[in-house]
């Protein structure tokens, strides 16, 4: 039973450039979530798709954009990109309730270094 | 706006003890709270997820209690060992906007 799959494990990029994160969600699930975790710092919500709509948004500028196919999985879009964009990128899913009181299961995440 | 504290950022202890990490959060009104653990590089894996109605859930060496009235919530660790030695991290859920809110998290080394 695969677990949260993210690709690429790491990446580099320079300012202005625009950059897509993929992730696959643990079988079975069907709501994805995406963080930002800067070095020393807590994850920070982005966004959570589920049912190939965007549900919930974190405080995040329109320049983070993100999509669900019809299997579950999603991409992360990021345009412009500045080097406060340098941070790890985790992916999260779960089984979606009335409650949200499923905990939810995360990659390893993709690396962002922006020079 | 919910915030999460955790303390103490940093502890390093001898291995064979019994730990206790804390959570702080300002908005009572959670649907739920989890602890993590990520290892250096890693993603987070869940250790305990409590609802709200819950006072405390148990797995193995870990128990994490908590009480919604005071804002806070505990992490014991009985018997620590050196592979317990990783960052632990809080989370509540809002209850109504299901956004979760994670705390800086706690840095844990066990040395033998």
């Amino acid at each position: 039973d695969a677990g949260v799959t993210q690709s690429p494990t790491h990446l580099i990029k320079t300012r202005g450039q625009q950059v897509t994160l993929r992730c696959s969600p643990k079988s079975g699930h069907d709501t994805v979530s995406w963080y930002q975790q800067a070095l020393g710092q807590g994850p920070q919500f982005i966004f959570q798709y589920y049912e190939e709509e965007e549900r919930q948004r974190g405080n995040f500028p329109d320049r983070f954009s993100g999509h669900q196919f019809p299997n579950y999985s999603s991409e992360l879009n990021v345009n412009a990109l500045l080097l406060g964009d340098s941070a790890l990128y985790l992916c999260a899913s779960s089984w979606r309730t009335t409650g949200g009181d499923q905990p939810q299961h995360f990659g390893d995440g993709t690396r962002l270094s922006i020079l | 706006k919910q915030e999460v504290t955790q303390i103490p950022a940093a502890l390093s202890v001898p291995e064979g003890e019994n730990l206790v990490l804390n959570c702080s959060f300002t908005d009572s009104a959670i649907y739920n709270l989890q602890w993590f653990r990520q290892d250096p590089g890693k993603g987070l894996t869940s250790l305990l997820l409590i609802q709200s109605s819950q006072r405390e859930q148990t797995s193995g060496r870990l128990n994490a209690s908590l009480d919604k009235s005071s804002g806070r919530s505990t992490l014991y660790i009985a018997a620590s060992q050196p592979g317990d030695s990783a960052t632990y991290l809080c989370a509540t859920i809002s209850g109504g906007s299901y956004i979760p809110t994670f705390g800086r998290g706690t840095s844990l080394i066990v040395h033998p």
